[in-house]
């Protein structure tokens, strides 16, 4: 059972670069997550995803973009990464929105 | 925005003593998670406490949710280096079903 999967684990991009973030789960959960940490500042919600088809912003959606693919999968879109991006981003669901969350291992993003 | 904030930030202690950590707000939670995230890893949760003044053991982790339902505690008896980690608390509203996390206690366990 592998949980919440997310891609790549580690990725290094020029200032003004795009990318894409993928998160996958298995649990067939309604929500879905996106949050990033930094030292000291805990985890911050980017964007979420209460149920299929839906998407609402975090605390800190700028420079974001997100898609609800699917029930399974959810992806963080960075269309001109900054060095502020530089952090670790984790993915995460949950059966429904404020239940107990499942965490990918995240992908430690740096920004040149 | 309701903010959690925990306390102490980094606390670095021997194996074998005991630790209790702090997670407090001037909002009230209609239930609080405890989340432990160990180095290169995602957060687990670890206990949700639901009800004002309850209070939940998982072995030698002990979970407190205050009468007013605004802050907690989590004490751990005879800590042990697998207890190392990063420790996280996080509120749910009332309502809209938001869950806030707080900033974290970073513990170390020395052997």
């Amino acid at each position: 059972n592998a949980g919440v999967t997310q891609t790549p684990k580690f990725q290094v991009l020029k200032t003004g670069q795009s990318m894409t973030l993928q998160c996958a789960q298995d649990m067939n959960h309604n929500s879905m997550y996106w949050y990033r940490q930094d030292p000291g500042m805990g985890l911050r919600l980017i964007y979420y995803s209460a149920s299929e088809g839906t998407t609402d912003k975090g605390e800190v959606p700028n420079g974001y973009n997100v898609s609800r693919l699917n029930k399974r999968e959810f992806s963080l879109r960075l269309e001109s990464a900054a060095p502020s991006q530089t952090s670790v981003y984790f993915c995460a669901s949950s059966v429904w929105r404020g239940y107990e969350q499942y965490f990918g291992p995240g992908t430690r993003l740096t920004v040149t | 925005t309701q903010l959690l904030e925990q306390s102490p930030q980094f606390l670095s202690i021997q194996e074998g003593e005991n630790l209790t950590v702090y997670c407090n707000s001037s909002s009230v939670f209609s239930s609080l998670q405890w989340y432990r995230q160990e180095p290169g890893e995602g957060p687990v949760l670890l206990v949700t406490v639901v009800t004002g003044g309850e209070v939940k053991k998982l072995k030698r982790l002990t979970f407190q949710f205050g009468d007013a339902r605004k802050d907690s505690s989590l004490h751990i008896t005879a800590a042990q280096p697998g207890d190392t980690g990063l420790y996280l608390c996080a509120g749910k509203d009332f309502g809209n079903e938001k869950l806030t996390f707080g900033t974290g206690t970073r513990l170390t366990i020395i052997p």
